[in-house]
Order: C-alpha cells, then sequence, then structure tokens
C-alpha cells in the first residue's frame, strides 16, 4: 500500500491564474474524492469519481473547477481564474468498493495547500 | 440534507484524562459512521468505523465510539489519554441518499493533551 499522493504539496498563485493539483489513488481503488479543507472546518466534498465516471459535483463547486479521472487511475482537479477564497487544503481520497457496498473507508493524502495572492 | 454535528470544537485535557468527543448526525437511513485522525502534520487517518452489528466498536490506540441509533450519535470515547493523542479528530457520515456515497464530515474537535 504506497497510500494516496498529491502533487504538488504546495502551491501559491497570484489571483486569475489557473493552477491543477494531481492525485495518484491507491492502485487497485475505485472511486476517488476530492475534498477541500479551510483553517477550523472539516473536509468539504467536491466531487467524486467511480472509474473514470464523474458520478457527483458539490453544488458549492463553481464553474471554474473542474476535475477529471480520464482513466480510471490518477486524477487532476483545475481551478481556472483563482481568487482568494480559493485559498485552501485540497484533499484527495480513494477507495475499493464492489458491488453494492458503499461503506468502505476512505484513505486520504496530504493535500495540496493552495495559497492565492 | 445529510450534516454532521461535533459540539466540542477545542478540548484540553491532561495525560491519564478520560475522553469523550461527541457527534451527532442528520439522516433518517441507513448510515455508515467514521472517526478520523489528523496528528500533526499528517493526513488524515482512520480510526474507527461502523457499518452495522454491535454498536459499540473498537478502533486502534485504544479508542472506542459507540452508536446510539435513537440519538443519532456517534460519540468517541477512550478512558485514559495519553500526550500522542494530540491531534484533529474528525466524524464522518456515509450515507447512500439518492444515489450518492459521498462522506460527510463534522467541523472536527481539537485534542490537545498535557504531559
Amino acid at each position: 500500500d504506497t497510500g494516496v499522493s498529491q502533487d504538488p504539496r504546495h502551491k501559491i498563485t497570484k489571483r486569475g491564474q489557473n493552477v491543477t493539483f494531481r492525485c495518484d489513488p491507491i492502485s487497485e481503488h475505485n472511486r476517488l474524492y476530492w475534498y477541500r479543507q479551510t483553517l477550523g472546518q472539516g473536509p468539504e466534498f467536491l466531487t467524486y469519481f467511480q472509474n473514470e465516471a464523474q458520478l457527483e459535483k458539490s453544488r458549492l463547486l463553481s464553474d471554474r473547477f473542474s476535475a477529471e479521472r480520464p482513466k480510471g487511475s490518477f486524477s487532476t482537479l483545475e481551478i481556472q481564474r483563482t481568487e482568494q477564497g480559493d485559498s485552501a487544503m485540497y484533499l484527495c481520497a480513494s477507495s475499493l468498493v464492489s458491488g453494492s457496498s458503499y461503506n468502505s473507508p476512505l484513505h486520504f493524502g496530504n493535500g495540496t495547500r493552495l495559497t492565492v495572492t | 440534507a445529510q450534516s454532521v454535528s461535533q459540539h466540542n470544537h477545542h478540548v484540553i485535557l491532561s495525560e491519564a484524562a478520560s475522553l469523550e468527543l461527541g457527534c451527532n448526525y442528520s439522516y433518517g437511513g441507513t448510515v455508515n459512521l467514521f472517526w478520523y485522525v489528523q496528528y500533526p502534520g499528517q493526513h488524515l487517518q482512520l480510526l474507527l468505523k461502523y457499518f452495522s452489528g454491535d454498536p459499540l466498536v473498537k478502533g486502534i490506540k485504544g479508542f472506542e465510539a459507540e452508536f446510539i441509533k435513537s440519538k443519532f450519535s456517534f460519540n468517541l470515547r477512550k478512558p485514559s489519554v495519553q500526550w500522542s493523542d494530540t491531534a484533529e479528530y474528525f466524524c464522518a457520515v456515509n450515507a447512500r441518499a439518492r444515489g450518492t456515497y459521498k462522506y460527510i464530515f463534522g467541523t472536527g474537535t481539537r485534542l490537545k493533551v498535557l504531559a
């Protein structure tokens, strides 16, 4: 189990720039989640994939945010025209589910800390 | 909509004190419940989980939690905390609602254990 890896660990960008983050889940995991966490808050759901299909996207997610998982393995999260309010820790998590099971625990990466100046 | 409430935002205890962190959720259907821990500088890790069966579940490092369905609660307990338990603790619920499988997290409780 090599764990969930995220790249980069830290990203500082200027307002208006685009940023892209990458997540590599545990290799056999078919579900991949993106969360956002700000200081003093718990992880806030953004979106999740089952294999390459994006099954749900939070209503809180603006059109500036897009996520992909093209081959059902790694995923990218892109934020266009960043705003200061986008500053947060972006967390990726993965899980393995099968059949009608929907209760597998999430395995988290270390996150990407985004600072928008 | 599903939600998770953690009532204690900050808790300070001395070593050997007993710990109980509250967690309540709102969802009327079948739920799966989790406690995650985040040690300083580390990623979120699973502490324990409840899917079904015995409502008292035991996790790692001496932690346990009790699911009380009538109270929509899943409180975390440890009889005697250690300095190394200093961390942030998150309660989470996973409930199948309209075909969704997302996990909802509480706001977390920051625990500080004094040596």
